[in-house]
């Protein structure tokens, strides 16, 4: 079966930096993927990491481990425009080769001034 | 903007009345995925179809269908809608039919169901 966690609300100030975790089990994992959503909007996405260790574009970065079941993903230099759902989601690989993503329900980030 | 486009962006409608929504991929895109997002709660994904053919079926409900055109544009028909359907619907597309770890969905903008 499939589960993700992450946590359901964090607050930071605007300049500072966040890590948002998200833990995992899955049976057949093949990627991960971070995606933002504002309120109402449709989630666009920011990483991906398939192979353990850091992926870095610009002020986001995602962590990998495969072992630990475990995907950071860490914003720097926050403004306020970055106040949104994180949305952490599994590629899971079903047999016959199938990939299916199963979504997280959402870190809801708030930044203040 | 993703590429994917979706209509319409709102629609109101009553109980067991039946409504279709339309998505279109982007360019290049040959598989189109339906997901359901009620309110605070995780996108939940329904179908996907890949090329016109149906790929993968997620929790979708009898009352809920879906088909991929020649031209690749995909309908999502709702019908005896309930209360409970109101929500936030999205489309997403991508250039792979499932098998690639590296395939990235790209999300159209969504239409809003509500049910009154």
């Amino acid at each position: 079966g499939q589960n993700i966690d992450q946590p359901t609300e964090m607050t930071a100030t605007e300049g500072a930096i966040v890590q948002i975790n998200c833990t995992y089990q899955t049976s057949g994992f093949n990627g991960l993927f971070w995606y933002q959503q504002h309120a109402g909007e449709a989630p666009t996405f920011l990483s991906y990491n398939v192979l353990d260790g850091l992926e870095e574009k610009g002020r986001f970065s995602s962590f990998l481990s495969r072992s630990k079941g475990y995907s950071y993903l860490l914003l720097k230099e926050l403004q306020m425009k970055d106040s949104a759902s994180y949305l952490c989601a599994v590629r899971e690989m079903k047999p016959g080769g199938y990939n299916k993503l199963i979504f997280g329900a959402g870190t809801r980030l708030a930044v203040h001034p | 903007d993703s590429g994917v486009t979706q209509t319409p962006k709102h629609l109101i409608t009553a109980t067991g009345q039946r409504v279709t929504l339309r998505c279109s991929p982007r360019s290049g895109d040959l598989s189109v995925y339906w997901y359901q997002q009620s309110l605070d709660q995780g996108l939940q994904f329904l179908i996907h179809y890949y090329n016109g053919e149906e790929r993968a079926k997620g929790n979708i409900l009898e009352r809920f269908s879906a088909q991929q055109f020649p031209d690749l544009h995909s309908e999502l028909n709702l019908s005896s809608l309930e209360l409970g359907d109101s929500a936030l619907y999205f489309c997403a597309s991508s250039v792979a039919r499932g098998v690639l770890n590296t395939d990235t969905q790209y999300f159209g903008p969504g239409t809003r169901l509500t049910v009154l």
